[in-house]
């Protein structure tokens, strides 16, 4: 198996720009992808791959990549990307899925 | 985009067993790959195992190997997970997810993403 590291909590201003990052050996081989969850709601996908949006999920939200890192960016932060944030992607044996212990994202 | 929707709010003893089923509807259920997630209350996203329908075979986490079994009915196109030997430790919001391969040309990586999302089903364990 193998982990995938996050920043426990982040915090933006209302209009700025923040950085969450999923860092792990198994990035180096396998693409992450990225949920955002609000209380009491179900996850849901709003980026995977290197910067793959799905349909529905505003432009602010890109996605990249390097080395044994992934980011998921937000621009122009607004009140509602107020949430928690996981990255996930495949184990070093490409066999499982892992979980980032998640980030909590703060909108001041 | 395929729907899940998850069977309802469970309450066991410590020591039982608990199923818990997930009804795909609009996508092709037998050649998608379903997931499970565990998320106990304050807690992050764990993932439990999954399977890929078409081939029966189900893939679990380390963590729950022995006490988890997922499976798939092709004729109601759903998915169960069932985990034994509660504890209080397992009180948790269960999902299920549709998982979907992808290879990104952009990087030269493969890797999956979650595509849809069940509501999630609360397991309480408490005597």
């Amino acid at each position: 198996s193998s982990e995938l590291t996050q920043d426990p909590a982040v915090s933006v201003a209302l209009g700025q720009t923040v950085r969450i990052t999923c860092q792990g050996d198994s990035l180096r081989s396998y693409s992450a992808s990225w949920y955002q969850q609000r209380p009491g709601l179900a996850p849901f996908l709003v980026m995977y791959g290197k910067n793959n949006r799905p349909s529905g999920i505003p432009d602010r939200f890109s996605g990249s990549s390097s080395g044994d890192t992934a980011s998921l960016t937000i621009t122009e932060a607004q009140a509602e990307d107020e949430a928690d944030y996981y990255c996930n992607s495949r184990d070093n044996n490409g066999n499982h899925r892992v979980f980032g212990g998640g980030t909590k994202v703060t909108v001041l | 985009q395929v729907q899940l929707m998850q069977s309802g709010a469970e309450v066991k003893k410590p020591g039982s067993s608990v199923k818990v089923s997930c009804k795909a509807s609009g996508g092709t259920f037998s050649s998608s790959a379903f997931t499970w997630v565990r998320q106990a209350p304050g807690q992050g996203l764990e993932w439990m195992g999954g399977i890929t329908p078409i081939f029966g075979s189900a893939n679990y986490a380390q963590k729950f190997r022995g006490r988890v079994t997922i499976t798939a009915d092709e004729s109601t196109t759903t998915v169960y997970m069932e985990l034994s030997s509660l504890r209080s430790e397992d009180t948790a919001v269960f999902y299920c997810a549709r998982d979907m391969y992808y290879y990104d040309n952009s990087n030269y990586r493969e890797g999956n993403y979650f595509d849809s999302w069940g509501q999630g089903t609360l397991v309480t364990v408490s005597s």
